[in-house]
């Protein structure tokens, strides 16, 4: 599986948009972009997948770069049940691995 | 609906003592996971359940790992003659496939944490 690459860190103020980035410039065609975030002492929870276009659900918008290199999660107004650490995974098989991801903190 | 469900939550014991770990997956989920997440650590695969396809049980670290699932629904992890490193949450997740091709998220229960003295 291509290789992520995420800020180990980043601040939110309660009920403005958290833009997160993900750079994944190995990717290749036929690998998908995931999602996942660990709020502490809990299961690993889905967000939100895609291949190459933008996506959207109830939780979040997810928008993949042309080249595909990159992608951004954002959660458009973030609460302080947020707060929990964010993995960007790239994978076309079925084995899950986590990277470092992102701990976002939301602040009221 | 119901997520996927783990049991126990918590367990504590002796080394050299064998434990079972329960998972119940969502109903219709074809596709069922084992991961490993020590403290500080990554996800760590374990073993994968599709259908009636023999498990891949590539990620088990040991011989002491196994695992079954009956009936394609519920499965148990069972670790035998535990010990100290075998301390770690253990998270089971499941989908509705995995088959090549399809990108089906995986859906995680809530895990269950191992403590061996």
């Amino acid at each position: 599986d291509a290789k992520t690459t995420q800020p180990p860190s980043m601040d939110c103020a309660e009920g403005r948009a958290a833009n997160l980035p993900c750079n994944h410039s190995t990717i290749s065609g036929n690998e998908y972009v995931y999602w996942y975030r660990q709020i502490h002492s809990q299961g690993p929870q889905y967000i939100i997948h895609g291949l190459k276009n933008n996506e959207t659900n109830e939780m979040a918008s997810l928008i993949i770069t042309e080249d595909r290199k990159s992608s951004t999660l954002i959660l458009p107004h973030a609460t302080l049940r947020d707060t929990a650490v964010y993995y960007c995974i790239v994978r076309a098989d079925y084995k899950l691995s986590f990277g470092a991801g992102t701990t976002v903190t939301v602040r009221a | 609906g119901a997520g996927v469900s783990q049991s126990p939550s918590n367990k504590v014991t002796e080394k050299g003592k064998d434990v079972e770990l329960r998972c119940d997956p969502i109903s219709g989920h074809t596709a069922l996971y084992w991961y490993r997440q020590s403290l500080g650590q990554g996800l760590e695969f374990l073993i994968y359940f599709q259908g009636n396809s023999a498990p891949d049980k590539s990620g088990l670290p040991s011989d002491r790992f196994s695992a079954e699932r009956t009936g394609g629904s519920v499965s148990t992890l069972t670790i035998q003659r535990t010990q100290q490193e075998d301390s770690a949450v253990y998270l089971c997740a499941s989908s509705l496939g995995a088959l090549a091709g399809t990108s089906e998220p995986q859906y995680f229960g809530p895990g269950t944490r191992l403590l061996v003295l």
